[in-house]
């Protein structure tokens, strides 16, 4: 099945400069990338995602990257704010999503004042 | 926010005990899933559902049953409980399933003693 990797699990930075996290999945038929913000005991809450017929999408502060070839997908955020402070998790899934989304492990974002 | 509602949101229960966990959403999607998340492992999928009665399993699903007599309504089942269980269970829904996004409940957390 697929799997997932993400780096790094835990990333400080300095409120104004900009994040990027990074993920690599292992089936090269995977075709959807949905990117989740989660706050400390709240749901996880869908912040972008890509398919794979495109190379980067952009909303606001927030851009994936995705390069087919190397199987691997970047979540970048520009002008951090406090409010970016959370668990963000990566996910792929080869049908789509139809049949379930495989997750990364989840990268502690900390913006430091 | 997309109109599920997961039942109960905290439990507590003794190993060998029976549970079960509702989803109920009132957005009239067709796919639903079961989803747990544990420290370490970011969110594994147990079961999915693409329609009334059509079920299937996912990831992580020994020890797990489901059931889907309602479009509105997604059932996980405990047969006997043990402590490994012990998690945060989340349900989602997505309307086509396919590179459609997955919205996820607040979660119920379930502790097996």
């Amino acid at each position: 099945g697929e799997n997932v990797e993400q780096h790094p699990s835990t990333l400080s930075v300095q409120e104004g400069d900009s994040a990027v996290i990074k993920c690599t999945y292992s089936d090269s038929a995977s075709n959807y990338f949905p990117w989740y913000k989660q706050e400390l005991g709240k749901r996880p809450q869908l912040i972008i995602d890509i398919r794979s017929n495109v190379g980067e999408k952009k909303d606001q502060r927030i851009a994936v990257t995705l390069n087919k070839t190397a199987k691997h997908f970047s979540l970048h955020i520009t002008e951090t704010q406090p409010e970016d402070s959370a668990v963000y998790f990566c996910a792929a899934s080869f049908r789509g999503g139809a049949d379930g989304l495989t997750f990364g492990k989840g990268t502690h974002l900390i913006i430091q004042p | 926010d997309a109109g599920i509602t997961q039942s109960p949101r905290h439990k507590v229960t003794e190993t060998g005990t029976p549970v079960t966990l509702r989803c109920h959403q009132t957005e009239n999607h067709r796919y639903m899933y079961w989803y747990r998340q544990d420290p370490g492992h970011g969110l594994r999928l147990i079961h999915y559902s693409y329609g009334v009665k059509d079920t299937d399993k996912g990831e992580v699903s020994d020890g797990y049953s489901v059931s889907r007599s309602k479009t509105e309504d997604f059932l996980l089942t405990l047969e006997s409980a043990t402590s490994s269980q012990t998690s945060v269970y989340f349900c989602a829904i997505s309307d086509s399933g396919n590179n459609q996004p997955q919205h996820f409940g607040d979660g119920t957390r379930l502790s097996i003693l």
